[in-house]
């Protein structure tokens, strides 16, 4: 069926380099992904979005980057702080904007200080 | 403002019972999702509410029910309780958009 996976399920980074988690999708019907953050013992924080219209898409220290083509979804992280340890997931969305969220396993990010 | 508050933080239920966790919107926001999320998995959706109806449902059983009251606020009912019924509940609201998909902390269910 359709899924949305992670290449790594693990990322150990010094603090102060970039990480970078990567997230492919099978369906190429979804027309928003979202990445998440999950601290143990919370629920997914909301991190960026980005809608297929567009590739690329910055906020703080963040850029998500969208590839269509190899549907492909990046997350891209700088300068990364020990605050940043936590499971990375990417989401993606179809069925419109007000459909549900289909979920991948998980990256955890470690950053060793 | 108040983000997604869920209630209880933690329940313990014996195999058999019947549960039912409670999840108020963050404001503005209409539309109430519900997600079981597994011990080392991601969050994998029940079902969503709008308009106080069941507006699309994932590949869950009927155990699996919902409500959601006049004040956008939403109730998950499961029966029968198994084993398997153990896991992270998460609610989610979004904005009459669809965008702005905000969760709550969650509800730590255990079956025994």
């Amino acid at each position: 069926g359709e899924s949305v996976g992670l290449h790594l399920p693990t990322l150990s980074v010094q603090e102060g380099d970039n990480s970078i988690i990567n997230c492919a999708y099978s369906n190429s019907a979804s027309d928003y992904f979202i990445w998440y953050k999950q601290e143990s013992g919370k629920g997914p924080q909301f991190i960026i979005d980005i809608r297929s219209n567009m590739d690329k898409r910055q906020g703080q220290r963040v850029t998500v980057l969208l590839n269509k083509t190899v549907k492909h979804l990046s997350l891209q992280i700088a300068a990364t702080q020990p605050g940043d340890s936590a499971v990375y997931f990417c989401a993606e969305n179809y069925g419109g904007s007000q459909g549900n969220l289909i979920f991948g396993k998980g990256t955890k990010l470690s950053v060793k200080p | 403002d108040a983000g997604v508050t869920q209630s209880p933080t933690h329940l313990i239920k014996t195999r058999g019972q019947q549960v039912t966790l409670r999840c108020s919107p963050k404001s503005g926001h209409d539309t109430v999702s519900w997600y079981q999320q597994a011990l080392g998995q991601g969050p994998q959706f029940i079902f969503q509410y709008y308009e106080e109806e069941e507006r699309q449902r994932g590949n869950f059983p009927d155990r699996f029910s919902g409500h959601q009251f006049p004040n956008y606020s939403s109730e998950l009912n499961v029966n029968a309780l198994l084993l398997g019924d153990s896991a992270l509940y998460l609610c989610a609201s979004s904005l009459p958009s669809g965008y702005g998909y905000t969760f709550g902390s969650g509800t730590r269910l255990t079956v025994v």
